[in-house]
């Protein structure tokens, strides 16, 4: 089946650096790819969705300049958490589908989870 | 605006009884269904999904949901859980046509005790 990878799968970092997340397609070319955030005991929360190739769909109340997405290739996409906060740990998730429209299946990375001291 | 509830929190079972974890979304259009498990320490799996057709699908390891239109359900069932089945449980839908983002339930947590 389809797997997706993501790296790392844990960080701590100070307030006030940047962290970079990769999540890679390993086996498919993922046109379209998630991120999630997913708070303790609480749901995934989609973060924004990104296209290779263009700009990312950020939902609403997410900052776009502080978490930086970059799907360059049809197997990469990349979020960078800029001047990370405290408020800011969390785990966060990937995920892609390989065709477009809706229904799609999406599959999922394995999360990263990312502590700010 | 888009909107999954799953209402049991926390499920605790015996080895060998009945589950049903039930599932009410809130939208206006036409919606994908689907049902992920989350075990301990492990990422997102499919465990089923509905796009049309026959209202009762079935899924891997012994699960199935029921589609009932009319109350906007989509109740996951396993006739008898095992330990193994301890996890996580999250009911998701997109929108048939569109952006096909998933939104997701509250997730509902499963223990199975031997």
């Amino acid at each position: 089946g389809a797997v997706v990878s993501q790296h790392p799968s844990r960080v701590i970092c100070k307030s006030g650096t940047s962290v970079k997340i990769e999540c890679r397609s390993l086996d498919f070319q993922a046109t379209t790819m998630f991120w999630y955030r997913q708070f303790p005991k609480q749901s995934l929360m989609l973060m924004a969705t990104s296209n290779e190739g263009s700009k990312a769909t950020y939902e609403q109340g997410v900052e776009k300049d502080k978490f930086l997405i970059n799907h360059a290739s049809l197997t990469l996409s990349t979020l960078t958490v800029t001047s990370a906060h405290p408020e800011d740990s969390s785990f966060y998730i990937c995920s892609a589908t390989g065709s477009g429209g809706a229904g799609y299946e999406q599959y999922f990375g394995p999360g990263t989870r990312l502590t700010v001291t | 605006a888009q909107s999954v509830s799953q209402h049991n929190h926390h499920v605790i079972l015996s080895e060998a009884a009945s589950l049903e974890l039930g599932c009410n979304y809130s939208y206006g259009g036409t919606v994908n269904l689907f049902w992920y498990v989350q075990y301990p320490g492990q990422h997102l799996q499919l465990l089923l999904k509905y796009f049309s057709g026959d209202p009762l699908v079935k899924g891997i390891k012994g699960f199935e949901a029921e589609f009932i239109k009319s109350k906007f359900s989509f109740n996951l069932r396993k006739p008898s859980v095992q330990w193994s089945d301890t996890a996580e449980y999250f009911c998701a839908v997109n929108r048939k046509t569109g952006a096909n983002n998933l939104f997701f339930g509250t997730g509902t947590r499963l223990t199975v005790i031997p």
